[in-house]
C-alpha cells in the first residue's frame, strides 16, 4: 500500500508571507495528525482529524494555522503569516480507525519549512 | 513541561553489544507505550510498543520494558547492528485520546 505522502518536502518562505502544506494520508485512514517538530527537540502535537471532523486541535499554537481535511481525505496545513518561530519539520500521520486502545501511526516524511 | 523525557541525547555502542535507550514519564495516565525509529529525511516508522497492563514486550532484538512505578520504560536492542543507528523516539498515549506525547529522542551510533 501507498505510505503517508506529504508535500512540499521542503520549503523556504519570508516572514509575512503564506504557506500550505499537503498531507494525503493512507487509503482508508480515518485518523489524521498533524505533529512539528522544532530544532531538533521533541515532536509536537498539532492536531488530530477523525475524517473531516477535527478531533482534538489542542496543540495549534495560534490562529495563523488553519488545518482542513477535505472530504476526510486529504488534509492542509496552513501558514498564515508565517513567523520566524513557525520553522521545523511539519510531519503527518495517519492510522486506521479503532475501536478502543492506541493504533501505532504511519508517519510521512515531513515538510522541513524554514522562515526567512 | 515536557511529560515525556529522554535523557540520554546521544548513545554509541559497538556492534553486537547491547544498546539500552531510557524514557521517563510524569503523567501517570499514560496507558500505552511506544518508541519510534527516525533516520535522516524520513519520518519516524514504528518499532515496538507497550501496554500498560504488560511489563515487557519482545519483536526479534528488540525488546521494551515497563516500570509504571518508576514511570520508567527502556528499549534493549540486542544484537545491535550499524543498520540500528538513527534517532529513538519514545511515545506515551492516554486511553483512546489517539494523539501521542513524544520525547526529544535519542541519537544511537552503533560502531562497526
Amino acid at each position: 500500500e501507498a505510505g503517508v505522502t506529504q508535500f512540499p518536502s521542503h520549503s523556504v518562505i519570508e516572514k509575512g508571507q503564506t504557506v500550505t502544506l499537503r498531507c494525503d494520508p493512507i487509503s482508508g485512514h480515518d485518523n489524521l495528525y498533524w505533529y512539528r517538530r522544532v530544532m531538533g527537540k521533541e515532536i509536537k502535537f498539532l492536531l488530530h482529524f477523525v475524517k473531516e471532523s477535527k478531533q482534538d486541535e489542542s496543540g495549534m499554537p495560534n490562529n495563523r494555522f488553519l488545518a482542513e481535511r477535505t472530504g476526510g481525505t486529504y488534509s492542509t496545513l496552513k501558514v498564515q503569516p508565517a513567523e520566524l518561530e513557525d520553522s521545523g519539520v511539519y510531519f503527518c500521520a495517519s492510522s486506521p480507525f479503532w475501536t478502543g486502545g492506541t493504533y501505532r501511526y504511519t508517519f510521512g516524511s515531513g515538510t522541513r519549512l524554514t522562515v526567512v | 513541561d515536557q511529560q515525556v523525557k529522554q535523557n540520554s541525547p546521544s548513545l554509541s555502542v559497538q556492534e553486537g553489544r547491547i544498546s539500552i535507550l531510557n524514557c521517563d514519564y510524569t503523567n501517570s495516565m499514560f496507558d500505552y507505550f511506544l518508541w519510534y525509529k527516525k533516520y535522516p529525511a524520513e519520518g519516524p516508522t514504528f518499532l515496538i510498543s507497550i501496554s500498560s497492563i504488560k511489563d515487557k514486550n519482545e519483536d526479534g532484538r528488540f525488546t521494551v520494558f515497563l516500570n509504571k512505578s518508576a514511570k520508567h520504560l527502556s528499549l534493549h536492542i540486542v544484537p545491535s547492528q550499524p543498520g540500528d543507528s538513527a534517532v529513538y523516539f519514545c511515545a506515551a498515549s492516554e486511553g483512546n485520546a489517539g494523539k501521542s506525547t513524544f520525547g526529544d529522542g535519542t541519537t544511537l551510533t552503533v560502531k562497526p
